[in-house]
Parts: C-alpha cells; sequence; structure tokens
C-alpha cells in the first residue's frame, strides 16, 4: 500500500528539548516536503527536498532542520523547541517526474512544546 | 502575504445541495490548482485539480472552474452528501514545484 508514515503521531515535549520526527514513504517519490497546520494560517511549508541531498527552505523554516540521505526517508530536527512550535506537523511526498502531480500526506504528528 | 486564500472559514450546507467552496490566488506564475479534503485525525487527501490551460475539471460529484483573469477558482460538490463534511484546502503549484495552500475552509453538510 503507497503510504507517507510519520512517527510519533503524538508528541509532547519541555522547551529545549532536542527532538526528532521521521517520515518515510514507500513511493519513491523524490519530492518529499514538511507543513505545519496552524488555525487560521492554513498548511505552511517549513522545508523541501527534491532528492538526495538536496534540500530548501519554505516559507516558515527558522527553528528547524531536515535532512535527506535517502530517498525514502525525510526527517525534521527540531534542535531547541519552543512553545511557538507547539503544532500539526504533516510530511508529504509527491513524484518527481511531473510538477503536476499530487502530493500524499502522512497522517499527522501532534507536537506540543511546553 | 498569503498567495492563496480561503476567505471563508466554514460552509453549512444542506445535504443534496450543492456546495461551492472558493479561493483566490495573487501570484500569475502558478499553474496548477488542486483541490484536499481532511478528516479529524488524517493527512490532506487529494481530490481533485486544473491545469491553468483549463478552465473546468469535472470527477464524478466533484467540479473544479477556474477563471484566470479574476485568480479565481471554486470547487463545486453536487449533490453534497454527508460524508463531504472536512476541511477543505485550495493549493497552487509553480515551476518551483512548490505547493501553497490556503487556509482551508471547513464544510458541513446538514442532514
Amino acid at each position: 500500500e503507497a503510504q507517507v508514515t510519520q512517527n510519533p503521531r503524538y508528541l509532547i515535549t519541555v522547551t529545549g528539548k532536542k527532538l526528532t520526527v521521521t517520515c518515510s514513504q514507500n513511493m519513491n517519490h523524490e519530492y518529499m516536503s514538511w507543513y505545519r497546520q496552524d488555525p487560521g494560517l492554513g498548511l505552511r511549508q517549513i522545508y523541501y527536498s527534491m532528492n538526495v541531498e538536496v534540500t530548501d527552505k519554505g516559507d516558515v523554516p527558522e527553528g528547524y532542520k531536515v535532512s535527506r540521505k535517502e530517498k525514502r526517508n525525510f526527517p525534521l530536527i527540531l534542535e531547541s523547541p519552543s512553545p511557538n512550535q507547539t503544532s500539526l506537523y504533516f510530511c508529504a511526498s509527491r513524484s518527481g517526474g511531473g510538477r503536476n502531480t499530487e502530493a500524499f500526506f502522512g497522517q499527522g504528528t501532534r507536537l506540543t512544546v511546553v | 502575504d498569503q498567495q492563496v486564500k480561503q476567505n471563508s472559514p466554514s460552509l453549512s450546507v444542506q445535504e443534496g445541495r450543492i456546495s461551492i467552496l472558493n479561493c483566490d490566488y495573487t501570484n500569475s506564475m502558478f499553474d496548477y490548482f488542486l483541490w484536499y479534503k481532511k478528516y479529524p485525525a488524517e493527512g490532506p487527501t487529494f481530490l481533485i485539480s486544473i491545469s491553468s490551460i483549463k478552465d473546468k475539471n469535472e470527477d464524478g460529484r466533484f467540479t473544479v472552474f477556474l477563471n484566470k483573469s479574476a485568480k479565481h477558482l471554486s470547487l463545486h460538490i453536487v449533490p453534497s452528501q454527508p460524508g463531504d463534511s472536512a476541511v477543505y484546502f485550495c493549493a497552487a503549484s509553480d515551476r518551483a514545484q512548490k505547493l501553497v495552500f490556503g487556509q482551508g475552509t471547513r464544510l458541513t453538510i446538514n442532514p
């Protein structure tokens, strides 16, 4: 079954404690990205990657890091989380064969930073 | 700087009637538009899309209309069903393959 898998689904952490949210896709997609969803703001892109070892900033990259060492994995790293990073996070992947292709989303990670 | 805007946070429609969700965009470089549907505790799922070279795309009960001169697109759902109750996101894509989303519209279908 084609899918994007994020872990964990829920996470409560304290300010400053480094964390990683994992994302894995089994569709051999080149393009992967991270979004955060906040009330009234919709989905905003944090980082994206067009292929292995190629990453770039989205609209709200501050406080986040990513890596793309393998095609299937695209982890999101918060080196020093702060309460304003409390949000619902989604990982997505798309085929790079054409930009007119739909994105597949993971089920989301609800992060609370206290 | 919201490049894709959904100005209606919520919409309530009676079952069997038409639901019309609207979306406006500002960036003339967008050339591909998509609608996503999101249920609680799930990720968004793709619903329907349209290229900028078309003005209409239909898939079953769902039709998307694009008015390039007005930089406006809309999603029509006919007839509306209770299972259509969800949050709907409009998204636009540019040549950099970046997907830009609107704020979302919560659609409620009343029996």
